[in-house]
């Protein structure tokens, strides 16, 4: 099937910090990716939906200027959470979708902020 | 906006039981995907649902589609350890290009 990857599974930052996170999907073109977030046992919450060549769309609540997110290609979007704070930690899955409308998960990237 | 629920929340069931988690949306969905989440693992796509009262099967899984759309289900016969994780619906509204995830269903097996 499908792979989506995810980079860097796991992150440990000051707070104030920027990180940047990138989903690639690795061999499929997916002109479609989301970014989602979960909290531990809870579901996943959609946070934005990345579009190649044009500006996420976020959902309700979601501060764009907080998380920046670029797709620059059909193979890669990057979330950067920016100026990073303790309740920014979290775990932050993308997903790429394909011709199909079905969404490959990448394994996550688990955010610490201290 | 578009709210997807589903129960029960946790269910416990020993080895071999059947097991079944229904997923409610709050408005008409243009399709449902079902995905399970192993624990520390990420989302894995089971399957997809297009067409109103569809079933479809995957070995001791069975998916159903409501006739009204806004509703499914995720059946399993006689559960086995492998199947520990929470299954999650993912519902997309009509006229919208993103999905909505349900509150997901928590399963243990007990051996």
């Amino acid at each position: 099937g499908a792979v989506v990857s995810q980079h860097p599974s796991w992150v440990i930052c000051k707070s104030g910090t920027s990180v940047k996170i990138e989903c690639r999907s690795l061999d499929f073109q997916a002109t479609t990716m989301f970014w989602y977030r979960q909290f531990p046992k809870q579901s996943l919450m959609l946070m934005a939906t990345s579009n190649e060549g044009s500006k996420a769309t976020y959902e309700q609540g979601v501060e764009k200027d907080k998380f920046l997110i670029n797709h620059a290609s059909l193979t890669l979007s990057t979330l950067t959470v920016t100026s990073a704070h303790p309740e920014d930690s979290s775990f932050y899955i993308c997903s790429a979708e394909d011709s199909t409308d079905t969404q490959y998960f990448g394994p996550g990237t688990r955010l610490t902020v201290l | 906006g578009q709210q997807v629920m589903q129960i029960p929340q946790y269910q416990h069931v020993q080895e071999g039981e059947d097991f079944t988690t229904y997923c409610n949306s709050s408005t008409t969905l243009s399709n449902i995907q079902w995905y399970k989440q192993r624990p520390g693992g990420h989302p894995v796509f089971l399957i997809q649902l297009v067409k109103s009262g569809e079933v479809k099967k995957q070995k001791r899984l069975t998916f159903q589609f409501g006739e009204a759309k806004k509703n499914s289900s995720l059946h399993i016969t006689a559960t086995q350890t492998t199947d520990v994780g929470t299954y999650f619906c993912a519902g997309r509204g009509s006229g919208t290009y993103k999905y909505i995830f349900g509150t997901g269903t928590r399963l243990k097996v007990l051996a």
